[in-house]
């Protein structure tokens, strides 16, 4: 049974570039939550998707965006790249009826470099 | 702001030592908490959660937390650490009125062999 699973591993952008991050959840979960980690700190909520739709989000700006796909995929997409976006981005799955409160289950992550 | 502070960066001990990390966050409500680990070139895995009940809980290899909520804090232990449990520890708290993970900075733990 696989994990969370997501691509790519590594990416290097510049700075006002678009980037597109995939991520599929673990087998029997519906839903998807975002994560960025900067060097050095815990990982920072970027938003939850659940039933195609962003059910909460957390203190990034629009330029953060993400959608979920009927098999319960998901892609995370940050447009005009700065620096400050380079970073490990994490997603985790959670599995169905779960709630909130069930443990989440995490990819191994796409290391973004914006140069 | 609801935030959660490790008290440390980076922790070494001998294999066999005690080991404690401290947590503490900041929110006032009901929360659930959480520790995490990742091992050297793994991804996060849920080490232990307390959603209620007894307040001290035990997770996976031989790890225990204590909630103690008048002082907000998470505080995870274990009693005698070895070589493999070298990783980086993770806080987080989930507050009970939303879906996201406040996590802390993480604590890099190194066990001399």
């Amino acid at each position: 049974d696989a994990g969370v699973t997501q691509s790519p591993t590594h990416l290097i952008k510049t700075r006002g570039q678009q980037v597109t991050l995939r991520c599929s959840p673990k087998s029997g979960h519906d839903t998807v939550s975002w994560y960025q980690q900067a060097l050095g700190q815990g990982p920072q909520f970027i938003f939850q998707y659940y039933e195609e739709e962003e059910r909460q989000r957390g203190n990034f700006p629009d330029r953060f965006s993400g959608h979920q796909f009927p098999n319960y995929s998901s892609e995370l997409n940050v447009n005009a790249l700065l620096l400050g976006d380079s970073a490990l981005y994490l997603c985790a799955s959670s599995p169905r009826d779960a709630g909130r409160r069930e443990k989440l289950f995490f990819g191994s992550g796409t290391q973004l470099s914006v140069l | 702001a609801q935030s959660v502070s490790q008290h440390n960066h980076h922790v070494i001990l001998s294999e066999a030592a005690s080991l404690e990390l401290g947590c503490n966050y900041s929110y006032g409500g009901t929360v659930n908490l959480f520790w995490y680990v990742q091992y050297p070139g793994q991804h996060l895995q849920l080490l232990l959660k307390y959603f209620s009940g007894d307040p001290l809980v035990k997770g996976i290899k031989g790890f225990e937390a204590e909630f103690i909520k008048s002082k907000f804090s998470f505080n995870l232990r274990k009693p005698s650490v070895q070589w493999s449990d070298t990783a980086e520890y993770f806080c987080a708290v989930n507050p009970y009125s939303n879906y996201q993970l406040i996590w802390g900075a993480g604590t890099k733990l190194i066990i001399k062999p």
